[in-house]
């Protein structure tokens, strides 16, 4: 059984369009995150929730849009895509909760990625 | 976020042979040292969260030690296998916000 699934895994889609990267963990996890490679192959982060509440939101564009329907499910929606959307997208999660006021982020584990390519 | 550097950016290593490699972050605001192991076409799997300055751990042939002061932490391969071959990534936990702000690794290929 996969821990952190994602779908789908590519996505070639073009610029305009609305598209959404579903996320799901079965490891009983309370947080979980989105994270996105850069074009220098740095991971940065830019969404965290705990128990379907947001706790962390990244300078992002608001056309990306994350909706947790319960714990184990993270999603992730973006509007009007853009060219300089393109990276892989990387779903997480931790059993602990990662802001300043409740604690710390513990080990992250992580999907295998959601490539998307914006034509 | 913070600048979290990864060097070499890449290495190759006979098999056999033991390798280490380095990353440094600012020693400021220092809550944990994250390293991942990501192979290629998997998901980054974690390997140790180092909190403590003088922190060593172990994991079978891989060990790590973190100097928060200086801020450095150094991974180590002892008896390089190909099974070893993969992107070993750092992450520094800050004490201020919990982010993670990760390195953009260390690729190792081992060669038979």
């Amino acid at each position: 059984d996969t821990a952190v699934s994602q779908t789908p895994k590519y996505l070639v889609t073009q610029m305009g369009n609305d598209k959404s990267i579903k996320c799901e963990q079965n490891l009983g996890h309370d947080t979980m995150y989105w994270y996105k490679q850069d074009s220098k192959k740095f991971l940065k982060i830019m969404f965290s929730y705990n128990n379907k509440e947001l706790i962390i939101n990244e300078t992002v564009p608001n056309r990306f849009s994350p909706k947790s329907p319960d714990k184990a499910h993270l999603n992730l929606h973006i509007n009007s895509l853009e060219l300089g959307d393109s990276a892989v997208y990387f779903c997480a999660s931790s059993p602990v909760v990662g802001t300043s006021v409740r604690g710390y982020t513990g080990e992250l584990f992580f999907g295998e990625g959601s490539r998307l390519t914006v034509l | 976020i913070l600048n979290v550097e990864q060097s070499p950016q890449s290495l190759h290593v006979q098999e056999g042979d033991s390798t280490n490699f380095t990353c440094s972050f600012p020693s400021s605001n220092f809550y944990a040292l994250h390293w991942y192991r990501w192979e290629t076409a998997k998901s980054p799997e974690a390997l140790f969260v180092m909190t403590l300055n003088g922190d060593e751990k172990k994991k079978g042939r891989i060990s790590a030690t973190l100097n928060t002061k200086e801020g450095y932490s150094y991974l180590y391969i002892k008896g390089s296998q190909p099974e070893d071959s993969a992107t070993y990534l750092c992450a520094l936990e800050s004490s201020n916000d919990y982010k993670l702000s990760f390195g953009a690794g260390t690729t190792v290929t081992v060669r038979a």
